[in-house]
Formats: structure tokens, sequence, C-alpha cells
């Protein structure tokens, strides 16, 4: 356990859905991320949160919207999705301060399979 | 913009062998290298972190060495058992100003054979 949690572990949803991933964190980080891994891809960073703040959007397309209503909660609501956004979601934290080692701890993933 | 490569991409060694991964990335300008495990469909425990004032860390079998100035670092991995079996990811933070982002390597998939 990393003390990072991730809702749901696994999700098949239609082009025409909408859904949501869920990330809770236990470590009283301040920093919140969302990565995307794709088969035969390097994990990708799709947004980072600081402090609630969204300070990085990695040029996501619109259908994915991160919100952060807390520290301790991400989500990334989904809509409109298309095929190849089928891959695993990763949420991950860190402890943003000056000196610090900023080291990322990383939840389990959902398996998202978009058909 | 910094890239990170991972040799090799696959791995199969008996059990018992000492071997090494490797990490390379274009851009010294770092904060931190974080080297990854990660076992199929699942998500990435932290294995060992280097700032990059340091030259290495150990973990138990495990010690990851940092060179930054020629942009290389090494996982080594004492007696490998069979439990040792995942994918292996390299990642970097660049300098404090230029924000929190990893850039991660593609991995290196270790098969240790009982």
């Amino acid at each position: 356990e990393t003390g990072v949690t991730q809702t749901p572990r696994h999700l098949v949803m239609g082009m025409t859905n909408k859904k949501s991933l869920k990330c809770e964190q236990h470590l009283g980080h301040n920093a919140m991320y969302w990565y995307k891994q794709s088969a035969k891809k390097p994990l990708e960073l799709m947004f980072v949160y600081n402090f609630k703040e969204q300070t990085e959007n990695n040029s996501v397309p619109s259908r994915f919207s991160p919100e952060c209503p807390n520290s301790s909660h991400l989500f990334l609501h989904l809509h409109t999705l298309q095929p190849e956004d089928s891959a695993l979601y990763l949420c991950a934290s860190s402890q943003e301060a000056a000196g610090g080692l900023y080291e990322q701890y990383f939840g389990p993933g959902t398996r998202l399979t978009v058909t | 913009k910094q890239e990170v490569t991972q040799i090799p991409a696959a791995l199969s060694v008996p059990e018992g062998e000492n071997l090494v991964l490797n990490c390379s990335f274009t851009d010294s300008a770092i904060y931190n290298l974080q080297w990854f495990r990660q076992d199929p469909g699942k998500g990435l425990t932290s294995l060992l972190l280097i700032q990059s004032s340091q030259r290495e860390q150990t973990s138990g079998r495990l010690n990851a060495s940092l060179d930054k100035s020629s942009g290389r670092s090494t996982l080594y991995i004492a007696a490998s058992q069979p439990g040792d079996s995942a994918t292996y990811l390299c990642a970097v933070r660049p300098n404090n100003n230029a924000g929190n982002m990893l850039t991660f390597g593609g991995g290196t998939r270790l098969m240790v054979k009982p």
C-alpha cells in the first residue's frame, strides 16, 4: 500500500458515456497528478495540481476534465471518449516543499476500456 | 525537451544472477531521479530516489547510481529472484524552477527464471 487509492480499478464505458475516476491520498501531500499509461508508450503526465490549483495541463483533450476539491482528493471526469483513450490511468501525489525529496507515490491505477 | 531512454527494453535471466538496468536522459538539469517497479496491470512502487547531488542509493539488494553530467543512471539488482520479475521504470524530475513533472523512460521488462 502506497497511501494512494484509486477507484474504480476497472472501468468499461461507451463513447457517449460520462464517468469519473477518483483518487485519494492519505499521506498529507500537497500535490497530486494524473498520468496516462498506454500500451507500448512511456507514462505521460496529464495534469498537475499544487495546493489544489492546476499548474500543468499537458495538452490534454478537453474530453478529460480534472477536479481537485481539496488536497487529498483528485477526480478525472470523462466524457465522449475515443477508443484510443483506453489505457491505465494512474494517480500520484507528492509533498512539494523547498529542499524536499519530492518523491512521487502512485496509486494502483484504473484500467479504462472505451468501447 | 527531456527524453529518457531505458536499455534493454526486455531482459530474461536465470535466478541468482546479478544484473544491471540502464537509464539515460538528455538534459542533465535534473533535481532527482526515481526508479520504480511496476507489476503487470498495477501501479508503480517507488524503489529508490537519488537527488542530483548524490552518486548512489542502496536498498537491500538494489543499488542505484547516478552520473548526472553524462546523463546516466543504473539500477543494480544483486542475486536476482523470480519475485523480482516486473517492469522497472526510471523517471527524472527537472530542476526546481521547471515544475514538478516527471519524465519517464519506456521501462525494462525483467523476467527472472527459477
